[in-house]
C-alpha cells in the first residue's frame, strides 16, 4: 500500500500533556502534509513539510519527517482539550497523486 | 475568503436510489477533488479535475459514480443506484493548481449520506 499508515489509531492524554503521532509510507514523496478533522466537519490543512525538509514548526506544531526510514511524526505540543480530533498524514507522490492515511484519533482531557 | 460550499450537508436513500452533491470550490482554485470518507477511515480519492479536465478518476466506481465540473467551477458528483456500501461522508476539497509544490487542500464541511 502506498498510503500512510498513522501510528497510534488512537490516542488519549490530559490536557497541557504533549501528543505525537506517526506516519509511516512506502512510496516516494514530493511532501507530505498533516490534516485535522474534527467530529463531523471537514478537514484542515495544518503544516506541508517538502521531501528536502527534516523539521517544521508552526505554533504549537512540530512535524518531523525521515525520508531513508520513510516516516514522519507530528508533536502537537501544551495539548488542550481543542486540540482533540483526527490527525491524518497525506503524501504526495511523485506521480502528483495525494493519498491520505486512515488517521490518529487524539482526545485530550480537560 | 470564502470557503468550499458544498450541498446537501445530509442525505438519505434507500439503496437503489440515485443522489447527487454539488461543490462550489474557493475562487480561483483550479483544481477539485472528491473524496470518499467511510467512518473511521482516511478520505479516499475518488475523482480529481484540473480546471474541467479530469486528471485521476482511478478510484471512482465507474459502473455507478459519475462526476463532472462544467465551466471549470462548479461540480456535482452523482451516485446511480446507490448501494450500502456508499454510506459515508463525502468531501469536496480545492487547491490552486495541480502539480505546484504548495497544493494545500481547502475542504468543504461534506455531505452525509446514508443509504437504507
Amino acid at each position: 500500500s502506498q498510503q500512510g499508515e498513522e501510528d497510534p489509531q488512537a490516542l488519549s492524554i490530559q490536557e497541557g500533556e504533549n501528543a505525537t503521532m506517526n506516519c509511516s509510507y512506502k512510496t516516494s514523496i514530493n511532501n507530505l502534509q498533516w490534516y485535522r478533522q474534527n467530529s463531523g466537519r471537514g478537514l484542515v490543512h495544518l503544516i506541508l513539510i517538502r521531501s528536502n525538509e527534516r523539521e517544521k514548526h508552526s505554533g504549537r506544531l512540530r512535524v518531523t519527517l525521515d525520508t531513508s526510514k520513510k516516516s514522519s511524526s507530528l508533536l502537537i505540543t501544551a495539548s488542550r482539550a481543542a486540540d482533540t480530533a483526527s490527525y491524518f498524514c497525506a503524501l504526495k507522490t511523485s506521480y502528483d497523486k495525494v493519498i491520505f492515511g486512515p488517521g490518529t484519533s487524539l482526545s485530550v482531557i480537560p | 475568503e470564502a470557503g468550499v460550499a458544498q450541498s446537501p450537508r445530509y442525505k438519505i436513500i434507500e439503496k437503489r436510489q440515485s443522489v447527487a452533491f454539488w461543490c462550489n470550490p474557493i475562487s480561483g482554485h483550479a483544481t477539485l477533488y472528491w473524496y470518499q470518507q467511510i467512518l473511521g477511515q482516511g478520505p479516499k480519492l475518488l475523482i480529481q479535475f484540473q480546471n474541467n479536465g479530469v486528471v485521476d478518476d482511478s478510484q471512482l466506481p465507474k459502473d455507478r459514480f459519475s462526476a463532472e465540473r462544467l465551466k471549470g467551477v462548479d461540480s456535482t458528483l452523482k451516485i446511480q443506484p446507490a448501494k450500502l456500501e456508499d454510506s459515508a461522508v463525502y468531501l469536496c476539497a480545492s487547491s490552486l493548481a495541480w502539480g505546484k509544490r504548495r497544493n494545500e487542500q481547502f475542504f468543504g464541511p461534506g455531505t452525509r449520506l446514508t443509504v437504507l
